[in-house]
C-alpha cells in the first residue's frame, strides 16, 4: 500500500465549478499534513498547510481527519489558473515529506 | 519569502558522464535539505537527505556512490550524478528546510543520450 494515496484525476471542470479532491494516509503518526500545487515541468509549491480543525484559504478549504487518516481540499469557483496537479503531502514523522502521485485538474472555460 | 535557486535547468548529457546540479538556499540558512527525482506522471520520490556537514543519507533502493551529494555550507547542497546512463533521465528537484516549511528549486531536468 502506498503510503499517500490520491485518486490521480484528471478532473476536468468547467469554470466555477466546485471540485473536490481526496487523499489517504497510512502512517497513523504523521502529524503534518500539506496541499502543494505543481504546474507543469515546474517545482510543488506550497498551496496550505492541513490543521485539524480545518482551514480555509480563499477558495480553497482544507480538512483533515486523522481518525479516518483521509485529507481533502475542497476549490470553489474554479478558475482557469487553478489548473494544476494538486499533491497531497504528508510528514513520516522522520522529518521527510511523502508525497501523493498527484490529482491533475484542468478548468475549462 | 524564501528562494531556492537550482542549476542547471536542463541538462543534456552523453551516457558515461558526470553531471552535478546546484542547490542554494538564497536568502536564509538551511541545515536540511532533500533531494527528490519525478519521473513523468509519477510523484515526488525521496533521493536523500543531505544535512550540512555531515554524510548525506539515501533511501532505500537510491545508490549512494552513483549519487553524490555534498552539502558544504549552510547555504549550498550539491548533487552529482556519476557514471549517467539514460534510465537516469528525469527531473531532479531540491528543498530546503526552513524554519516553517520546505522550500523547493525549481527543478533540473535531466536527459542522458
Amino acid at each position: 500500500r502506498k503510503e499517500v494515496e490520491q485518486d490521480p484525476g484528471p478532473f476536468n471542470v468547467p469554470e466555477g465549478a466546485t471540485v473536490a479532491f481526496n487523499c489517504t494516509y497510512s502512517n497513523s503518526a504523521s502529524q503534518s499534513f500539506f496541499w502543494y500545487r505543481q504546474d507543469c515541468r515546474k517545482e510543488p509549491k506550497l498551496l496550505m498547510s492541513v490543521y485539524s480543525s480545518g482551514n480555509e484559504d480563499g477558495r480553497f478549504t482544507a480538512q483533515l481527519n486523522r481518525a479516518s487518516q483521509y485529507i481533502s481540499l475542497l476549490i470553489r469557483d474554479s478558475k482557469l489558473s487553478d489548473s494544476a496537479t494538486y499533491l497531497c503531502v504528508v510528514d513520516n514523522q522522520g522529518g521527510k515529506l511523502i508525497f501523493g502521485q498527484g490529482t491533475e485538474l484542468s478548468v475549462k472555460p | 519569502g524564501a528562494v531556492v535557486s537550482q542549476h542547471p535547468s536542463r541538462v543534456i548529457c552523453k551516457s558515461g558522464t558526470s553531471v552535478k546540479i546546484e542547490c542554494r538556499s538564497l536568502d536564509f540558512q538551511a541545515t536540511t535539505m532533500f533531494w527528490y527525482r519525478q519521473f513523468p506522471k509519477q510523484s515526488l520520490m525521496l533521493m536523500a537527505t543531505s544535512n550540512e556537514g555531515s554524510k548525506a543519507t539515501y533511501e532505500q533502493g537510491v545508490e549512494k556512490d552513483k549519487f553524490l551529494i555534498n552539502h558544504a555550507s549552510l547555504t549550498l547542497s550539491t548533487l552529482t550524478v556519476t557514471s549517467a546512463h539514460p534510465e537516469d533521465s528525469s527531473f531532479y528537484i531540491c528543498s530546503a528546510r526552513g524554519r516553517d516549511e520546505d522550500t523547493f528549486g525549481s527543478g533540473t531536468r535531466l536527459t542522458v543520450v
